[in-house]
């Protein structure tokens, strides 16, 4: 069964660092999601992409944070400076269009910040 | 009002019970509904999308209530295997995904 691909799955950096994480959506998934899951909390979309273009990012700190996907395919989502706060798991989905009723996630990158 | 609203638990139950959750929502636009399933430390899953009439799938029931704006999620004879959260969902358009905080549920022998 294809996957949606993350890394690292864990991830441990000092506040005021820079850290980024890597998605690889399923291939052919036009649409491709970033959350932001807080321990208790359900997920919160950061960023969506369709293909290389920018659906939403209304929830995305923009003063720190930054999302990419050039060429339509993978994505890199990057933070910095790193704020204790930012201690959550970041989970990449993707569907294979915008109707967005099947999505599928990536098992997660796990960040710390210290 | 937040967009997604669910009582978030936990639920214990024993071994064949029947346990039900509700989820509320505040956009009477909202378009299609879904209840993932969410195991400690993993990613999400689609447990089921849910349909204004309804829809059954082995031991778990999906309703929806538009007139209220809420959705069920009903589970008959509870295994230790369904313990879980359980995350309601709400596609709002343009596959715009809202969740709910989650509603944990633990099934004890």
């Amino acid at each position: 069964e294809a996957e949606v691909a993350q890394s690292p799955r864990y991830k441990i950096t000092e506040k005021s660092q820079a850290v980024a994480f890597w998605c690889d959506p399923i291939s052919g998934h036009a649409t491709l999601y970033w959350y932001r899951q807080i321990l208790g909390q359900g997920p919160e979309l950061l960023v969506q992409f369709q293909d290389e273009s920018v659906v939403d990012d209304s929830q995305l700190p923009k003063d720190r944070f930054s999302a990419e996907r050039l060429k339509g395919v993978d994505s890199t989502l990057k933070i910095q400076p790193a704020e204790l706060g930012d201690s959550a798991m970041y989970l990449c989905a993707s569907s294979l269009d915008l109707s967005g009723n099947t999505i599928y996630f990536g098992e997660g990158s796990w960040l710390t910040v210290v | 009002r937040k967009e997604v609203e669910q009582d978030p638990g936990p639920f214990n139950v024993p071994e064949g019970a029947t346990v039900a959750f509700n989820c509320t929502y505040s956009n009477s636009a909202s378009q299609s509904f879904f209840w993932y399933r969410q195991d400690c430390r993993k990613e999400p899953k689609l447990l089921m999308s849910v349909y204004s009439s309804g829809n059954e799938d082995g031991r778990f029931t999906a309703q929806l209530n538009r007139a209220s704006q809420y959705i069920s999620l009903l589970i008959r004879d509870s295994k230790l295997s369904d313990s879980a959260t359980y995350l309601c969902v709400v596609n709002k358009g343009y596959s715009t995904l809202t969740f709910g905080k989650g509603t944990m549920l633990l099934v004890s022998p």
